[in-house]
């Protein structure tokens, strides 16, 4: 079985602030993380995968398998990151479905 | 990325009646199509994994008389809720991904089901 799990259910961080959501999963094999941003009114869209190594929009995550996590971080919060923002695993089997995590919303103030 | 359009983005029927909720890939060939479903404030649940020209695999719980899901073409899947009921009101995603497992999956911009 394939678990996500995001313990905030809400972060309120000050614009400029360091940004942490955290994001742990529960897997037998090898899994596949991403990280998904809901803007307001907008769809779900892919914000980065851990396999990319990239930073998106200035936010980064790292695989840690020994923690079994991937949390997501931003050294400075800007406004426009307030979203929604749900963690997501991938598995390593044919049905290659995603699970998510339950999500955090993000609230970046002045 | 590839744009993935769900119709409608709300509707409202009346108990009893059927719903068909359509997911269409604009610019990419989908060969596979997820359904989610999502509750206020909770995260998407799947219900059921659709491969272009097969029948779909619904997830435990989910019961395949009652969402009907047909993906007869490549940039098309439906989702039909038959004999809906108030309980099955709620906020229903899809996504698709082209033919390599690995690529990203899109995903649309969801209907508000609401059963009266």
């Amino acid at each position: 079985a394939q678990r996500v799990t995001q313990p905030e259910k809400l972060l309120s961080v000050f614009k400029g602030a360091p940004v942490e959501l955290k994001c742990n999963y529960s897997y037998s094999g090898s899994p596949e993380l991403f990280w998904y941003v809901q803007y307001s009114r907008q769809r779900l869209q892919l914000l980065l995968r851990h396999i990319s190594r990239e930073s998106i929009k200035g936010f980064t995550a790292d695989l840690n398998k020994g923690e079994t996590s991937f949390h997501l971080k931003k050294p400075f919060a800007q406004e426009e990151d307030s979203a929604m923002y749900y963690c997501a695993l991938r598995g390593s089997g044919t049905a290659s479905k995603l699970t998510f995590g339950t999500g955090t919303r993000l609230q970046v103030t002045l | 990325g590839a744009v993935v359009s769900q119709h409608p983005s709300w509707v409202i029927c009346k108990s009893g009646t059927s719903v068909k909720i359509e997911c269409r890939s604009l610019d990419f060939q989908a060969t596979t199509m997820f359904w989610y479903r999502q509750f206020p404030k909770q995260s998407l649940m799947l219900m059921a994994t659709s491969n272009e020209g097969s029948k779909a695999t619904y997830e435990q719980g989910v019961e395949k008389d009652k969402f009907l899901i047909n993906h007869a073409s490549l940039t098309l899947s439906t989702l039909t809720v038959t004999s809906a009921h108030p309980e099955d009101s709620s906020f229903y995603i899809c996504s698709a991904r082209g033919p390599d497992r690995w690529t990203e999956a899109f995903f649309g911009q969801g209907t508000r089901l609401t059963v009266v």
